[in-house]
């Protein structure tokens, strides 16, 4: 059972654009929803994330869109770079007890072409 | 602080052979994971520490696999009688606790190819 999907799997953008990534769950008891980026050969880093009691966080170029009632998040890149080129994934956490353990969706490769 | 450290970076073994990873956390960080990647897919929970205690399991984590964390500190995960199977990115995160809880950062993985 695959609590969290991720789309697109690939998606090419031309600079400048915006790059849109999409996210679902399952389970309503994650409470905190991280994103990653991953350079080839790299670990995942955490770019920005979002408890569910707002809408929208914004980071710079990066903005999270979440709406609880659909259990959707989604990553919207501005102004998308050649340097922004990588793997995203999106992730679901519970915060309340335990061990904050990522679930993660499968990952969105981006390209940004000059 | 320079982050999470993970040695080796690759490791490549016959079919059969036992391996181990090892992982240094960030310092003072008490939670230790460890993920798997394999091709194309996000990393998978496979087991979790605070300090020395391993509080979590994935069905992941089969009978072959064991970590350990003896000291609170660095952890390693063994892999006994590999498979081609278990090729993937072995990545280790950590964290501090809740109140204080940090975000995980991530190692830079161990990849490992069964030949």
């Amino acid at each position: 059972q695959q609590q969290v999907k991720q789309s697109p799997q690939s998606l090419i953008v031309q600079k400048g654009g915006i790059s849109i990534i999409n996210c679902a769950y399952e389970n309503t008891a994650f409470d905190y929803f991280p994103w990653y980026q991953q350079f080839p050969g790299k670990g995942p880093a955490l770019l920005i994330a979002i408890r569910p009691d707002v809408s929208e966080k914004k980071e710079g170029r990066f903005t999270i869109s979440f709406n609880k009632s659909a259990k959707q998040f989604s990553l919207h890149i501005m102004d998308s770079q050649p340097g922004d080129s990588a793997t995203y994934f999106c992730a679901a956490q519970f915060r309340g007890a335990g061990s904050y353990q990522l679930t993660f969706g499968k990952g969105t490769k981006l390209s940004v072409i000059p | 602080d320079t982050g999470v450290s993970q040695d080796p970076r690759h490791k490549i073994t016959k079919r059969g052979q036992n391996v181990t990873f090892r992982c240094d956390p960030i310092s003072e960080h008490n939670r230790l994971y460890w993920y798997r990647q394999t091709l194309g897919q996000g990393p998978e929970f496979l087991t979790y520490f605070q300090n020395e205690a391993q509080l979590e399991k994935s069905r992941l984590l089969s009978d072959r696999f064991s970590a350990e964390r003896p000291k609170g500190s660095f952890s390693t995960l063994e892999i006994q009688r590999t498979e081609q199977g278990d090729s993937a990115m072995y990545l280790c995160a950590s964290s501090l606790r809740a109140p204080k809880h940090t975000e995980a950062f991530f190692g830079q993985g161990t990849r490992l190819t069964v030949v």
